[in-house]
Parts: structure tokens; sequence; C-alpha cells
């Protein structure tokens, strides 16, 4: 069964980086119809797309992100990666990883991991 | 790109049915058959009822369903259960940005 997991720092400062990792079991990654991607959702509000990539290296940004995201694939050790730099306190969010198929849904999620930007 | 829209609240009794509209324009709801419903629990993370406008993935119960006409997508839940007490979302592909969300529907169970 397909399992995402996030891991990473739950507390950034402002102005650095933040980073996280997605790992994948019970899936191949390198499966060519999906592509996987990282979501957010601050406190009591609604979800924000971040962006995607595809195990070929293809990737795709919210253009609101796009300045400061990176996300990148490890097919070998079977995880993605989240990079956001700069981050102020409006990154401070619930930041999901996630399997995105053909179809533009979302029909994988991981459990969430809260991140905190603050001093 | 601009949130989705969708009421803030929808409510009904239990057995009843209860529908959530999405509106976008015609570059994201109207213009594409690739419109999503999320149901997401408090402390959960968001579970997939709806792809493709209509599409339940397995294990997805028959009272959920989904419709589109013009810009504006809608679930129904029908027989309303105490487990449907939660937030949903839709989201919509929009081109040049994949993916696009709504603003989000609390449902409570009367």
């Amino acid at each position: 069964q397909l399992q995402l997991q996030e891991s990473g720092p739950g507390l950034v400062k402002p102005s650095e980086t933040l980073s996280l990792t997605c790992t994948v079991s019970g899936v191949s990654i390198t499966s060519s119809s999906d592509h996987w991607g990282w979501i957010r959702q601050p406190p009591g509000k609604g979800l924000e797309w971040i962006g995607n990539i595809h195990y070929s290296g293809i990737t795709s940004y919210n253009a609101s992100l796009q300045s400061r995201v990176t996300i990148s694939v490890d097919t070998s050790k079977k995880h993605f990666s989240l990079r956001l730099s700069s981050v102020t306190a409006a990154d401070t969010a619930i930041y999901y990883c996630a399997r995105l198929p053909v179809d533009y849904s979302v029909n994988y999620w991981g459990q969430g991991i809260l991140v905190t930007v603050s001093s | 790109q601009s949130a989705l829209t969708q009421p803030p609240s929808a409510s009904g009794s239990p057995g009843q049915s209860v529908t959530i509209s999405c509106t976008g324009t015609s570059s994201d709801v109207g213009g594409y058959n690739y419109v999503s419903w999320y149901q997401q629990h408090p402390g959960k993370a968001p579970k997939l009822m709806i792809y493709e406008v209509s599409k339940r993935p397995s294990g997805v119960p028959d009272r959920f369903s989904g419709s589109k006409s013009g810009n504006t997508a809608s679930l129904t839940v029908s027989g309303l259960q105490t487990d449907d007490e939660a937030d949903y979302y839709c989201s919509s592909h929009a081109g040049s940005n994949p993916y696009v969300f709504g603003t989000g529907t609390k449902v409570t169970v009367l």
C-alpha cells in the first residue's frame, strides 16, 4: 500500500530556507503516469498547491512561489524534496506531500508536517 | 490565479442531502473536466472523494456524487451521516496552473 511520509524541521527562522523530504513506499516513484508534489495549508485556512515533479525531473511550480521554490527527486532513495527559501511567518503551514496522477487529482496524501516560521 | 469560490458552510440533518458549489471561470472549472473534491476531518490529511468531475475512487460510497455545469461544479452528499461532518475542498486544473483549490466548505450534520 502506498505511503507518503514527510520529514524535516518543524521550526524555521525567518529569512532561512525550509527543507522537507517525502519518502515514498509501496509504489514506484518512477511511475511514468504520476507526479509527486507538495501542498500546504496554513493553520485554519485552505489548501495551496506549491509544485510538483516527475521522476524524469520535470517540475511545475505555483507562480506565486516560483522564485523561492525548488522541488527535487532522488529515485534511488525513493524520496522527493522541497526547498522554500527566504521564509516569513506567512509560510507557516502544514506541508503535505502527495501523489498527483494524470487526472489532476491528488489521490494520496502524507499525514502532513507542521512547519512554523519564527525566531 | 484566484481560489475557486465555495460557500463557507452547509448543513443538513442525518439522512438528508447537502450540495456544495464550487465556482470558477472558463479558465479552470469551465474549461476542463478535471474537477476533484476532497474531504478533510479535523487534524487529518484531505481525502480524495471525487475526480474528473464525477468519478469516485475505490472505497468512496456512492452517497457522494459530483457534477458540473458551466463554470460551477457541485458535490452532493446524500443520506448524510455523522461522519460526513468535515471540511470539503474542490480543486480544478487551470492550464498553466495545474491545481487551483477552492476556499473550502464546512459541512455540519445537525
